[in-house]
């Protein structure tokens, strides 16, 4: 069975220090993987994919994630920190079916 | 502008009272799906629909239905809401079935049963 794992449901940075929001996941098949981020009293907002090819993928607002098959993880990274960077972030995963398994989030809070 | 609208954003009734979240996008996807978010669950699926006429459940579709009777609308319906259907309520809508394609999302309906 598919799941997705989103260690720290809280994480705190400051302003212009590396964000790093971990996310590991279990598959059986090789899993198309997704990061979204939602922002107070929003929807969510598809910030990168990763389908197949490059493992590095690039997304919005400076963010990037990179897949790693061998430690089952699709850890999302940004370098400097953005105040406008505050949000909840959430990790995704679908095996190329109609169902998509979110992790339970990681809210970011981005200190001055 | 390519969006998914929810309407209404923030809705409170009383137990028992029947109600209809609505779901509409304009961008002539075909897959559709509803989901509820509740802090520390993240968000779980209700319901999802392939095309026209086409729906399935998801991993918590008890008290809720769903039609889709056209392709840009997706009710989802509460024939006899309950305190514990109090949640964050996302509409959703993919061009194709997984894979490639990532989810546009609505804006979210907040919803109170007491």
């Amino acid at each position: 069975a598919q799941s997705v794992t989103q260690l720290g449901s809280h994480v705190s940075v400051s302003e212009g220090a590396l964000v790093l929001l971990r996310c590991n996941y279990s598959s059986s098949v090789p899993p198309y993987l997704f990061w979204y981020v939602q922002y107070p009293n929003q929807g969510l907002q598809l910030l990168l994919k990763y389908t197949t090819g490059a493992t590095l993928v690039k997304g919005i607002n400076g963010f990037e994630a990179e897949f790693k098959k061998s430690e089952t993880s699709f850890h999302l990274t940004k370098p400097s920190a953005h105040m406008s960077d505050a949000a909840e972030y959430f990790c995704a995963a679908t095996s190329g079916t109609y169902k998509y398994i979110f992790g339970t989030g990681t809210r970011l809070k981005v200190l001055a | 502008e390519a969006q998914v609208t929810q309407n209404p954003r923030y809705l409170i009734t009383v137990t028992g009272k029947k109600l209809t979240v609505t779901c509409s996008q304009n961008m002539n996807h075909e897959y559709m799906s509803w989901y509820r978010q509740d802090p520390g669950l993240g968000l779980r699926q209700i319901y999802y629909s392939m095309n026209v006429e086409v729906t399935d459940k998801g991993d918590v579709p008890e008290g809720y239905k769903v039609s889709r009777k056209e392709k840009r609308n997706f009710p989802l319906i509460l024939e006899s809401p309950s305190p514990n259907q109090t949640s964050l309520y996302f509409c959703a809508s993919s061009a194709r079935q997984g894979a490639n394609y990532g989810y546009t999302f609505g804006s979210g309906t907040r919803l109170t049963v007491v």
